[in-house]
């Protein structure tokens, strides 16, 4: 019964280095996102997969890249991590974009 | 462009205490509207919606209206027990098959015993 599952859970990363946050979910669903949730700011869509091998940029997509590499799988990378890059990362998916949206229990990222 | 504002927390009450907190949003059109719900440690969980004017959702005696005249949408619950502590968010999506969900920046909800 897991869902939607992210890791790492915590990262610590320098500026310049690049990680990759993996996620997978098991419920067959088409349709894959990765949110970040700032302080203040509530929850930002950086990528959203419709459907396997597609994907599109959400609303900031400014120094990430995604591959939604098969239907279970949607990988967030970071290429050169910034401070501004510093939050907590959610991946979630949903059965089409009508369906409810399940969320994963988040990624604690912190660039120093 | 389409956004949400909620009340700002932390929010603090007595068990049994009534529970409002405060959503409206700008957007054109007919937006779906809904309340997410993140339990310490875990992610985000769906707690209720509503997709037309008028609707009422309603899930573990939490309940919001869809208001368009005021463009509201108030989460309510009677009488609240120490489990409901968590961080709740408000949201929206511009049409029923829009992919983007719109988030408020949440409300810290603590009850004590």
């Amino acid at each position: 019964n897991a869902g939607v599952t992210q890791t790492p859970k915590f990262q610590v990363l320098k500026t310049g280095q690049s990680m990759t946050l993996q996620c997978a979910q098991d419920m067959n669903h088409n349709s894959m996102y990765w949110y970040r949730q700032d302080p203040g700011m509530g929850l930002r869509l950086i990528y959203y997969s419709a459907s396997e091998g597609t994907t599109d940029k959400g609303e900031v997509p400014n120094g990430y890249n995604v591959s939604r590499l098969n239907k279970r799988e949607f990988s967030l990378r970071l290429e050169s991590a910034a401070p501004s890059q510093t939050s907590v990362y959610f991946c979630a998916s949903s059965t089409d974009r009508e369906a409810t949206i399940y969320f994963g229990e988040g990624s604690w990222l912190t660039v120093v | 462009g389409d956004s949400v504002t909620q009340m700002e927390g932390p929010v603090t009450l007595s068990e049994e205490a009534f529970l409002t907190i405060n959503c409206t949003y700008t957007a054109t059109g007919y937006p779906s509207l809904f309340w997410y719900v993140q339990y310490p440690g875990e992610g985000l969980q769906l707690l209720l919606k509503a997709t037309k004017a008028d609707d009422k959702g309603s899930n573990k005696g939490f309940e919001a209206t869809y208001r368009k005249e005021t463009t509201s949408f108030h989460l309510e619950k009677g009488s609240v027990q120490v489990s409901d502590s968590a961080v709740y968010f408000c949201a929206l999506k511009k049409a029923a098959n829009d992919y983007k969900l719109s988030f408020g920046a949440g409300t810290t909800v603590t009850v004590r015993a």
